[in-house]
């Protein structure tokens, strides 16, 4: 479980800086979203979720934003950490339909 | 709680070769999917089960891939004969509530395929 895709989008940040990870989604219909994260050679992580009758939701140390205007969904990381460096992944999913995932981004955190 | 747990953690075939590669879903869980992760095409959804049935099988390859749930606590995913194309990361996931809520995922078994 490790890489994505040949050209994952890489976010660098330093530590202790907040993080802000970004995911278009094209299904307007699309009512509920999940951000994962994945460390390499593990499973994806569940993070935080958010219905579409949310605009924010908060967990700890993580936000993330909804903006159904423009189908964007963030995740923001505050005071990043070393062990905050995974493949990040959003997915989306409408009615009863599965989750579907998109392709991630990798964040690498600079100590 | 031990979470999904799957098995073989590696396997390595030759062509033609049968796979099963096995699930374990967390405990009162109802709900199991088993996704393939490859570079070029990411996490891809295979099929699903709720309540042991398969829901949705729309995501597997070829007829080369089956999956059984026999019961609430172990599922299987079969492929025969295997081809170099099927190596990748197998996932198995497991939520409660249906597909509608977030899943649990096992780590993975890396398939290799020569």
């Amino acid at each position: 479980g490790e890489s994505v895709g040949l050209h994952l989008p890489t976010l660098s940040v330093q530590e202790g800086d907040n993080s802000i990870i970004n995911c278009a989604y094209s299904n307007s219909a699309s009512d509920y979203f999940i951000w994962y994260k994945q460390e390499s050679g593990k499973g994806p992580q569940f993070i935080i979720d958010i219905r579409s009758n949310m605009d924010k939701r908060q967990g700890q140390r993580v936000t993330v934003l909804l903006n159904k205007t423009v189908k964007h969904l963030s995740l923001q990381i505050a005071a990043t950490q070393p062990g905050d460096s995974a493949v990040y992944f959003c997915a989306e999913r409408s009615g009863n339909t599965p989750l579907v995932f998109g392709k991630g981004t990798r964040l690498s955190v600079i100590a | 709680d031990a979470g999904v747990i799957q098995s073989p953690r590696h396997e390595v075939t030759e062509m033609g070769q049968e796979v099963t590669l096995r699930c374990k879903p967390i405990s009162g869980h109802n709900s199991l999917f088993w996704y393939r992760q490859t570079m070029m095409r990411g996490l891809e959804l295979l099929i699903y089960f709720n309540n042991n049935v398969p829901i949705d099988d729309s995501g597997m390859p070829e007829d080369r891939f089956s999956a059984k749930m026999p019961n609430a606590s172990f599922s299987t995913l079969k492929i025969q004969p295997s081809e170099p194309r099927d190596s990748a990361v197998y996932f198995c996931a497991s939520s409660l509530g249906g597909a509608r809520r977030g899943a649990f995922f096992g780590q993975g078994t890396r398939l290799t395929v020569v």
